[in-house]
């Protein structure tokens, strides 16, 4: 059975810093994994998908990396702003089913101005 | 195109009585998917559903809590009875086949 786990829980770091969160999965078998930001009391925003087949992916300041053999993902934030505070979650879906989503709990992260 | 809509943002119920979660999907959307995130944990899986049909209820509870996407109008979760350990936000996300999800807002049930 599938398990997303995201270290650490919550982080605060000052403005200007480039940070990586983390992201693993027990099983190999994916289609691909999804990166996604949380604000409080809005919906979720698709960030970066990496497909299976891919090594990283990268939109603006964010870069997404996959390794799937040791099962695990790493979202880069370079150059941190105060809109960057947010909760980023991971989510793949599992082989048997391409369409449910299995998703790590999030990480919270603060950035101080 | 307004995205998916989710109705309504809040919902308070006491114990034992029903919600109804309201979600509108994408202009073109036929998918629809409700997941749960209890507080402090990921989210869950609960219903995937395509118009007038069920696909795949694994995730939802057997007794409680039902789902449908009539031919016309939104999709609707509701939940009967509710109890304290309903309290969770509901999300909808919807997609055409084979493509990526757009999420809703949530609706955040809170059971006093």
């Amino acid at each position: 059975k599938q398990e997303v786990t995201q270290i650490p829980a919550a982080l605060s770091v000052p403005e200007g810093e480039n940070l990586v969160l983390n992201c693993s999965f027990t099983d190999s078998a994916i289609y691909n994994l999804q990166w996604f930001r949380q604000d409080p009391g809005k919906g979720l925003t698709s960030l970066l998908l990496i497909q299976s087949s891919q090594r990283e992916q990268t939109s603006g300041r964010l870069n997404a990396s996959l390794d799937k053999s040791s099962g695990r993902s790493t979202l880069y934030i370079a150059a941190s702003q105060p809109g960057d505070s947010a909760t980023y979650l991971c989510a793949v879906p599992p082989m048997d089913s391409n369409y449910q989503l299995i998703w790590g709990a999030g990480t919270k992260l603060i950035i101080k101005p | 195109n307004a995205g998916v809509m989710q109705n309504p943002r809040h919902l308070v119920r006491r114990r034992g009585q029903e919600a109804r979660l309201r979600c509108s999907p994408m202009k073109g959307h036929s998918h629809v998917y409700w997941y749960r995130q209890l507080p402090e944990e990921g989210l869950k899986f609960m219903v995937y559903l395509q118009k007038e049909n069920i696909i795949d209820e694994s995730g939802m509870p057997k007794e409680r809590f039902s789902a449908e996407f009539p031919k016309e109008g939104p999709s609707i979760l509701r939940i009967q009875q509710v109890v304290r350990g309903d309290s969770a936000a509901y999300f909808c996300a919807s997609s055409e086949q084979g493509r990526g999800y757009t999420f809703g807002s949530g609706t955040r049930l809170t059971v006093v």
